[in-house]
This record gives structure tokens, C-alpha cells and sequence, in this order.
């Protein structure tokens, strides 16, 4: 069974643009999550997607955004690139409500540099 | 204060050794709490669940003590494969669950 991926591997932006990273969950999984890692630092919850919907968003501001398409993939785009942004993003997938207990699946990462 | 604290480390211990992590909630609502493990550069992978009555996994232990809020984790035997990041993350209900992670411990096993 394949797990989560992740895409691009690397990216490298300059401060004021924008990006956006791609997530597939684990085939039958509809919740994604992404997480935050700057060097140094644990991981950050970003933001949580169920059936296409928002659900819950962690302590970042408004330039982080991101949707889940009917496919239960993700994107998260980072607008207006702060050299801060620079980080480990890592996205998570789910089956179900993890209030039932599940378990989160990482993928490996987008490295994103922001210079 | 941070909503999930855990010592940062490191803990360098030799081979055979047990070692022991505590992590700290703040939040009393918590619900679920988990111990994942994290090799440099990749992703956290779940090493176990932790449950009220405490449970075993091989050389891990994990428990809980609600009235103080805090979980550890014991390594029995260490071993060089055991060397990586161990991350303590809690779960709560706040209108939808949120996860919080600890900033994780490092541990580095030497032969």
C-alpha cells in the first residue's frame, strides 16, 4: 500500500512569492493535516482538511491557506514568503476522525527555503 | 507555557542502557496521547499509543499519570537502532481535535 506523499521534495523560493505543496493521503484516508518543522522546533500544526472541508487551523496567519480536493488530496499554499517560512512542512493523513482514536501517517516532507 | 513540554536532550546512553523521557500537557482535557519516533531528516512514524493503564511494546514502556499530567516513555536495553527524536504528542477536543506535538527528545545510543 503506498503512504503519503509529498511534492516537491525541495523548493527554494525567494521572500514575497508565493508556494504551494502537494499532498496525496493513504488510498481511503479523508483527513489530511499538515504540520509546520522549523530547524530546532516541533512540529507545528498548520491546518486540518475532512471531506473537503476545513475542520480546524492552528495559531499561523491568513497567508497560509490551502484546500482538499474530491480526491482527498491536498495543497497548502504560503503566500508573501517570510524568510520564518523556511521549514520541514509535512502533511499527515488519516482514516477518519482521529477522535476515534487513529492514527496520523506521515509523508516525507517538503523542504521549502525561503532566501 | 508550552501546551506539550518534553526535555529536549540530548541523552547520550551506551548500549544496553535504560532510559527513561517525561513530557508535560498542559491542557487537563487532553483525551489521547501517543509517542512517535523521529530518524534525522525523515518523517515521525508512531512508536505507541500511551494508556491510562500503562502499556508495554517489547523494551518500550509508556505511561500516564492524569493527576499530573505528564507521560513518559522507558527504553529497557538500548540499542544503536534506537538512536532518533522522540516526539510526545497529545490530542484534545477544542470543537474539533487538535494535535500538539512536543518538541521532541534526542536520544543517541553509542556503542
Amino acid at each position: 500500500e503506498a503512504g503519503v506523499t509529498q511534492s516537491p521534495t525541495h523548493l527554494i523560493k525567494t521572500r514575497g512569492q508565493q508556494a504551494t505543496l502537494r499532498c496525496s493521503p493513504i488510498s481511503g484516508h479523508t483527513s489530511v493535516y499538515w504540520y509546520q518543522q522549523a530547524l530546532g522546533l516541533g512540529l507545528q500544526f498548520l491546518l486540518w482538511y475532512d471531506e473537503g472541508e476545513e475542520r480546524n487551523r492552528g495559531n499561523f496567519p491568513p497567508r497560509f491557506s490551502g484546500r482538499q480536493f474530491p480526491n482527498y488530496s491536498s495543497e497548502l499554499n504560503v503566500n508573501a514568503l517570510e524568510l520564518e517560512d523556511s521549514a520541514l512542512y509535512l502533511c499527515a493523513s488519516s482514516l477518519g476522525n482521529l477522535g476515534q482514536g487513529g492514527e496520523q501517517y506521515f509523508g516525507p516532507g517538503t523542504r521549502l527555503t525561503v532566501t | 507555557r508550552k501546551e506539550v513540554e518534553q526535555d529536549p536532550g540530548p541523552f547520550n546512553v551506551p548500549e544496553g542502557a535504560t532510559v527513561a523521557f517525561n513530557c508535560t500537557y498542559s491542557n487537563s482535557a487532553s483525551q489521547s496521547f501517543f509517542w512517535y519516533r523521529q530518524d534525522c531528516r525523515k518523517e515521525p512514524k508512531l512508536l505507541m499509543s500511551v494508556y491510562s493503564s500503562g502499556n508495554e511494546d517489547g523494551r518500550f514502556t509508556a505511561q500516564l499519570n492524569r493527576a499530573s499530567q505528564y507521560i513518559s516513555l522507558l527504553i529497557r536495553d538500548s540499542k544503536l537502532s534506537d538512536s532518533a527524536t522522540y516526539l510526545c504528542v497529545v490530542r484534545f477536543n477544542t470543537g474539533g481535535f487538535k494535535t500538539i506535538f512536543g518538541a521532541g527528545t534526542r536520544l543517541f545510543v553509542k556503542a
